[in-house]
């Protein structure tokens, strides 16, 4: 069974919509991170986790909000879904003991079409 | 905005024959990671090099650092078409543990 799993894998909503994509890992590990990529581009972050009680910012924060519900699930939504939001999404995972190198484990992602 | 700008942003080379990928990015770094996403896929971690160090090998892959050019490269021997994918670094900034700051990529494809 894959480490990241991302639900679903496949979306196709309206501008206006509430979307919720999630993510659940088994790797235990305490850090996760959301990420966004449009055609073309490297990843952006969207935001991140370092514990359930714990939630940042990333780059591109604003249209987002996620939930961190347990140690294994970290939720993105998108509480008004416009066109530009259209992209692959991508969770991530990496371990708080090797914090300082932050090599992280990736899902499968997640296509989401705003239309 | 993003740390890295890979070059070339694509490369097409006959099976066999060695690719090479460069990395620069812009602000100090505690590390620099490459990744490797096949089509509308997952990133897998390939290989990560530290602040500190000029070299470092894995299997077919050659990633240098050059801190004092901020740069990086990756180099790939003996390619083969399941090499065929799109190339990203990433970097950690010297301050912590955040999220990874990506590139653009290059995608490379190995001709057979």
């Amino acid at each position: 069974d894959a480490d990241v799993t991302q639900t679903p894998r496949n979306r196709i909503t309206k501008t206006g919509k509430r979307i919720m994509l999630e993510c659940s890992q088994t790797k235990g590990h305490d850090r996760m991170y959301w990420y966004r990529q449009d055609p073309g581009l490297g990843l952006r972050l969207i935001y991140y986790s370092f514990d359930v009680k714990d939630i940042n910012k990333g780059e591109i924060s604003d249209g987002y909000s996620v939930s961190r519900q347990a140690q294994a699930k970290f939720s993105l939504s998108l509480e008004s879904a416009i066109p530009n939001q259209t992209a692959l999404y991508f969770c991530a995972t990496s371990d708080l003991f090797s914090a300082d190198l932050n090599e992280q484990f990736f899902g499968p992602g997640t296509r989401l079409t705003v239309l | 905005s993003q740390q890295g700008e890979e070059d070339p942003q694509a490369l097409s080379i006959q099976e066999g024959e060695n690719a090479t990928m460069n990395c620069s990015y812009k602000t100090s770094i505690n590390n620099l990671q490459w990744y490797r996403q096949n089509s509308g896929r997952g990133l897998v971690h390939l290989i990560l090099i530290r602040s500190n160090e000029r070299e470092k090998h894995s299997g077919r892959l050659r990633v240098t650092l050059d801190t004092s050019k901020k740069s990086s490269s990756l180099l790939i021997t003996a390619s083969r078409a399941a090499d065929t994918a799109s190339y990203f670094c990433a970097t950690v900034p010297g301050g912590g543990a955040d999220g990874l700051t990506f590139g653009k990529g290059t995608h490379l494809i190995i001709q057979p």
